[in-house]
């Protein structure tokens, strides 16, 4: 079945650490985007990459880095730079203009 | 820039009829429609591109004012499984659907029986 696999589901990190979280599609969409949500903040785009080896940063990229080197794969890490890191991420893919497709998302916690 | 979306919550009786209200300031190309279960990935619904052409989706229909801006989401007769946040996710300028969509702050929709 086609779709996109975000790992890990959970995960805890300490103040000062890097942490990557995985997404994996293979739908065989151009189009990725990571997208960060907090308690009544709605989403907020990371974020977004339309090609490999390609990507812009979207509303809140500050404190967080991807990478894009294969077109089934957009990788973010969240990165000691980031302030408040604790927040529900939601990877999505597309073709462009369409519908999102959403992965299920990782619920990072610092400690 | 972030669209507006009201009410922010509606407590329905089972069979009732809703309405979801999202506006921008800028121009819109399309509004995207997504539902979203406690702790789960949001769902697609609809999407409507510029041309004000209203879609339907069994009992859950909406429309786009490209004039005002605006788009709305209609519930009617509505089900226990409609409970969840609704959020409209808009694009702006040409399309193309590169740059991502801009969410709103959500819709609380709570049904009871």
């Amino acid at each position: 079945d086609g779709g996109i696999t975000q790992s890990p589901k959970y995960l805890f990190r300490k103040e000062g650490q890097n942490v990557t979280l995985s997404c994996e599609q293979n739908l065989n969409h151009d189009a990725m985007y990571w997208y960060r949500q907090d308690p009544g903040q709605g989403l907020r785009l990371i974020y977004y990459s339309q090609i490999v080896n390609d990507f812009q940063k979207g509303d809140i990229a500050e404190g967080y880095s991807v990478s894009r080197e294969k077109k089934e794969s957009f990788p973010l890490t969240v990165t000691s730079a980031q302030k408040n890191p604790t927040a529900f991420y939601l990877c999505a893919s597309n073709w462009r203009p369409g519908e999102l497709f959403f992965g299920e998302g990782s619920r990072l916690t610092v400690l | 820039q972030q669209p507006v979306q009201s009410p922010q919550a509606v407590i329905l009786r089972e069979g009732e009829d809703a309405v979801i209200n999202c506006s921008s300031s800028k121009a819109l190309y399309s509004v995207h429609w997504y539902r979203q279960k406690h702790g789960e990935a949001p769902v697609f619904l609809m999407i409507l591109l510029k041309g004000g052409e209203q879609k339907g989706h069994e009992k859950i229909s909406a429309s786009f004012n490209e004039k005002k801006q605006q788009s709305s989401l209609y519930l009617t007769a509505s089900q226990l499984s409609y409970s969840g946040t609704y959020f409209c996710g808009t694009e702006m300028g040409s399309g193309g659907g590169a740059d991502g969509l801009t969410f709103g702050k959500g819709t609380h929709l709570i049904i009871q029986p």
